[in-house]
């Protein structure tokens, strides 16, 4: 089966710009995560949907980041304005919404901000 | 709020030595997942622990989940080369379709071989 989609693959910006990044989970999956991971730590989780609800989102700084699932499928994360500190690797996941919720992840978006 | 921290954070090994992760959360947990990230890789699901007490194995890799369900290992016996990188413990609270994963640090595993 396809895996998690995830583009662009690397972002260079400024900071004070915007930048935005798209997501396609497996067919099928209800649940779609983006997460934040720093350098040498664990992703950090910024925002859950369940099909194009959102469950969690109380990590999210929302005066600069939002995301959006429109129609239950594929998710876009933006950010703006950027600062340095949201140099990271944005991973998206998706699960089915069964018992186990395994999470499947994309191959993140590198994010570097100057 | 909930807090999962993992020990160690690095672990250096010789090739054919045997390596632990240990995984401690400040509450009781629904469950844990453990996943492994390659270098330069994304983190992909190991295994899912439910039952408190409950060991589970896959080749040489053994995984425990602590009566309270509050702690966690995962145990690599004789390390391999491939064995390289960091192994997160995610634990998940709630139920249904309000729960949290939250993921520890991780343990960055290196091989020498």
């Amino acid at each position: 089966e396809a895996g998690v989609a995830q583009s662009p693959r690397y972002k260079i910006i400024e900071k004070r710009q915007s930048v935005a990044f798209w997501c396609n989970p497996i067919s099928g999956h209800a649940t779609l995560y983006w997460y934040q991971q720093i350098l040498g730590q664990g992703p950090k989780l910024l925002i859950q949907f369940q099909n194009n609800g959102v469950v969690d989102d109380s990590q999210l700084p929302k005066d600069r980041f939002s995301a959006e699932r429109l129609k239950g499928v594929d998710s876009t994360l933006k950010i703006q304005p950027a600062k340095l500190e949201d140099s990271a690797v944005y991973l998206c996941a998706s699960s089915e919404g069964t018992a186990i919720e395994k999470l499947f992840f994309g191959s993140g978006t590198q994010l570097s901000v100057l | 709020g909930q807090q999962v921290m993992q020990i160690p954070q690095y672990q250096h090994v010789q090739e054919g030595e045997d390596f632990t992760t240990y995984c401690n959360s400040s509450t009781t947990l629904s469950n844990i997942q453990w996943y492994k990230q390659r270098p330069g890789g994304h983190p992909v699901f190991l295994i899912q622990l439910v039952k408190s007490g409950e060991v589970k194995k896959q080749k040489r890799l053994t995984f425990q989940f602590g009566e309270a369900k509050k702690n966690s290992s995962l145990h690599i016996t004789a390390t391999q080369t491939t064995d390289v990188g960091t192994y997160f413990c995610a634990g998940r609270t709630g139920g249904g379709s309000n729960y949290k994963l939250t993921f520890g640090k991780g343990t960055l595993l290196t091989v020498n071989p």
